[in-house]
C-alpha cells in the first residue's frame, strides 16, 4: 500500500496568514500515461463528512474559495490556504488514488493562533 | 441536489456482522463509483471499498476477506456487510461518491457510528 505521510501533524496560524500543509506519499502517484498526479485534499470539521477541496493535486472542486491551493508533484504535495480564515479551522486530509487501496494521511489539525 | 445517506445499527456484537445500507436521493445510483470509508474515533480515514453501479467491486485487501458490497438499482441504493467484527472494527461509516471512477470522492454521507460492543 502507499502510505501517505503528512506534516506537521498541528497547525496554529493568524487569521489573514498563510498555512502550508505538507503530504508525502511512499510512492510516485504521477501517472507517466496521462501527467496526472492522483491525489486528493479533503476538509474536515467537527460532526461533519470529509470536504474535497483539490483533486488531480491542484484542481480546486467548484465552490471552494480560491485561497485553497494545491501543488506538487510525484511524491511531494502541499496545500496551501493563502489567507487564513476563521471557518478554515479543521482536520485535512491528503489521500492518494493512483491504485487501490486508496490511503488517506492522518491529518493536519488547523487552529488561530 | 443528490444526498447520500446511511443507515443500519449503530451496536454491533463482537463476531457478528455489520451491515450498513446507503441510499442515493436526488439522482440515479447509475454511472458512479459507490464507496464506503470508515474513521476510527481519534483516528484517520480508512477506504473500505467501492462497488460500480453494474456490480464490480473493488475491495481494500486488509478487509477483503470479511467483507461484501452489494448495489440495488432498483432501490438506488448500495449496502457493506463487514463478518466477524470486533472493537477495532468500531467507526463512523461513511458512503461516498466518485464521479468519474477516478479514485477521489466529491460526494459524502453524513457519516454513522457504529459501536462494536457486547
Amino acid at each position: 500500500d502507499i502510505v501517505m505521510t503528512q506534516s506537521p501533524d498541528s497547525l496554529a496560524v493568524s487569521l489573514g496568514e498563510r498555512a502550508t500543509i505538507n503530504c508525502k506519499s511512499s510512492q510516485n502517484v504521477l501517472s507517466s500515461s496521462n501527467n496526472k498526479n492522483y491525489l486528493a485534499w479533503y476538509q474536515v470539521k467537527p460532526g461533519q463528512p470529509p470536504k474535497l477541496l483539490i483533486y488531480w493535486a491542484s484542481t480546486r472542486e467548484s465552490g471552494v474559495p480560491d485561497r485553497f491551493s494545491g501543488s506538487g508533484s510525484g511524491t511531494d504535495f502541499t496545500l496551501t490556504i493563502s489567507s487564513l480564515q476563521a471557518e478554515d479551522v479543521a482536520v485535512y486530509y491528503c489521500q492518494h488514488y493512483y491504485t487501490a487501496p486508496y490511503t488517506f494521511g492522518l491529518g493536519t489539525k488547523l487552529e488561530i493562533k | 441536489q443528490v444526498q447520500l445517506q446511511e443507515s443500519g445499527p449503530g451496536l454491533v456484537k463482537p463476531s457478528e456482522t455489520l451491515s450498513l445500507t446507503c441510499t442515493v436521493s436526488g439522482g440515479s445510483i447509475s454511472n458512479s463509483y459507490w464507496s464506503w470509508i470508515r474513521q476510527p474515533p481519534g483516528k484517520g480515514l480508512e477506504w473500505i471499498g467501492y462497488i460500480y453501479y453494474s456490480g464490480t467491486t473493488n475491495y481494500n485487501p486488509s478487509l477483503k476477506s470479511r467483507l461484501a458490497i452489494s448495489v440495488d438499482t432498483s432501490k438506488n441504493q448500495f449496502s457493506v456487510k463487514l463478518s466477524s467484527v470486533s472493537a477495532a472494527d468500531t467507526a463512523v461509516y461513511y458512503c461516498a461518491r466518485d464521479d468519474y471512477g477516478a479514485g477521489y470522492f466529491g460526494l459524502w454521507g453524513r457519516g454513522t457510528l457504529v459501536t462494536v460492543s457486547s
